[in-house]
């Protein structure tokens, strides 16, 4: 079974700052999510990659596939984007309990 | 295209009624999984079913909960004589091949047990 872990837990920066977030796992994947949830709110697809660096507006989402770890990255933090960010680890085994793992999320805190 | 749909968003249920949850998946996508959030923890997978299948339900606890997905209309979560601890958010997923291709998440339905 996958394990999926994520770092920091918790992470409070100041408006500016460069942050990034960490996310492994242990068994080879077909596709890794990285997902944001606002407190009370639904979830967002941020970016689901299977190889290289994405990119969207500040955020930039980054796998190695090799050493089993992706980052994310946010430019230029902004208070609005203090949420829970959440790594999503999907196999190939199409679905089902083993198909998405998910991590415990990381709590982000931007301070203006 | 209006993305998963889960409703209703919030939904209050005195202990022992019972609370149905439905979601529409993405027009195109036949399989659909339901995840539940406790609070203060992670996602955990609950069910995935594709069109009028269960595949695997191995996330659902043994009594109260059901879960269908018909060949028309949309997926519903079904929790007979809810209890407190049935408080959580549930959001439903979809995809149009049972892989990573096009996973989209609903929004969620707030479930409260008063």
């Amino acid at each position: 079974k996958n394990e999926v872990e994520q770092s920091p837990q918790n992470l409070t920066a100041q408006e500016g700052e460069f942050i990034t977030i960490n996310c492994s796992y242990s068994v080879g994947i077909s596709a890794l999510h990285w997902l944001q949830q606002h407190p009370g709110g639904g979830i967002v697809s941020l970016f689901m990659l299977s190889s290289g660096k994405k990119k969207h507006g500040r955020l930039i989402a980054t796998i190695n596939i090799q050493e089993k770890h992706s980052s994310l990255h946010i430019t230029a933090s902004h208070p609005r984007d203090s949420a829970v960010y959440i790594c999503a680890a999907f196999s190939d085994s199409g679905g089902g309990a083993d198909g998405l793992t998910f991590g415990k999320g990381t709590h982000l805190i931007i301070q203006p | 295209n209006a993305g998963v749909m889960q409703n209703p968003r919030h939904l209050v249920r005195r202990r022992g009624q019972e609370a149905r949850l439905r979601c529409s998946p993405m027009k195109g996508h036949s399989h659909v999984y339901w995840y539940r959030q406790l609070p203060e923890e992670g996602l955990k997978f609950m069910v995935y079913l594709q069109k009028e299948n269960i595949i695997d339900e191995s996330g659902m606890p043994k009594e109260r909960f059901s879960a269908e997905f018909p060949k028309e209309g949309p997926s519903i979560l079904r929790i007979q004589q809810v209890v407190r601890g049935d408080s959580a958010a549930y959001f439903c997923a979809s995809s149009p091949t049972g892989n990573s291709y096009g996973y989209t998440f609903g929004s969620g339905t707030r479930l409260t047990v008063v």
